[in-house]
């Protein structure tokens, strides 16, 4: 079956700009997870949702992000008056709810901000 | 606070010598390990995990809880084990925790 998604596949912006970055998870996976990697580092957790909900944010680096799951699939995640420093490539993955489920990886969304 | 180390940016072996990528881990509980490989221009993919005990592409990891390390070894290399490695760490949230990765490179 379909992988995880995730579009656009490059993003270039504008410093001050807004953004939006959407990932769709594998069809059933009720978890969804965000996560951020600068070059030379590896993934760094954002949000993770279980069905609608943010069970945890605890990841989200400021007020500017903030990612949605309205419907329990697709997610968007959105980063307000975008910096130069949140040019990375923002990962997005899905797992099946049980607890000990494998997290499968989309290909990512590079975003670079000017 | 939890954290993964692997201390390797770099590691690079002839094809048929043996492999260690090193992993070591801080957490206070009782975590799950995990290691991923990224292929070149392909998706971050799960190799394997400690819950599990497999051996997947020849390659084994044992969780050791009295040096809190999960190093990845296979015996004899392949030029197809080129990769990026990530080490990563379930605490109690269910995000993981990575470290930087180690590029293993296997030269002919």
């Amino acid at each position: 079956g379909a992988g995880v998604s995730q579009t656009p596949s490059n993003k270039v912006t504008e410093k001050g700009k807004y953004v939006e970055l959407r990932c769709d998870p594998i069809s059933g996976h009720t978890a969804l997870y965000w996560y951020r990697q600068s070059l030379g580092q590896g993934p760094e957790f954002l949000i993770y949702f279980q069905g609608t909900g943010a069970a945890d944010d605890s990841g989200l680096p400021n007020d500017r992000f903030f990612a949605v799951r309205p419907e329990g699939s697709v997610s968007t995640l959105k980063i307000q008056r975008t910096e130069r420093g949140d040019s990375a490539m923002y990962l997005c993955a899905s797992s099946s709810y049980a607890p000990d489920s494998t997290q499968y990886f989309g290909p990512g969304t590079r975003l670079t901000v000017l | 606070a939890q954290r993964v180390t692997q201390p390797e940016k770099l590691l690079s072996v002839f094809k048929g010598a043996p492999v260690e990528l090193k992993c070591n881990y801080s957490y206070s509980g009782s975590p799950e390990l995990f290691w991923y490989v990224q292929y070149s221009r392909q998706r971050l993919q799960l190799l394997l995990r400690h819950i599990s005990r497999e051996s997947i592409k020849g390659f084994t990891a044992d969780l050791n809880k009295g040096e809190t390390s999960f190093h990845l070894k296979k015996p004899f290399a392949q030029e197809e084990d080129s990769a990026m490695y990530y080490c990563a760490l379930r605490g109690g949230a269910d995000g993981l925790t990575f470290g930087k990765g180690t590029h293993l490179i296997i030269q002919p």
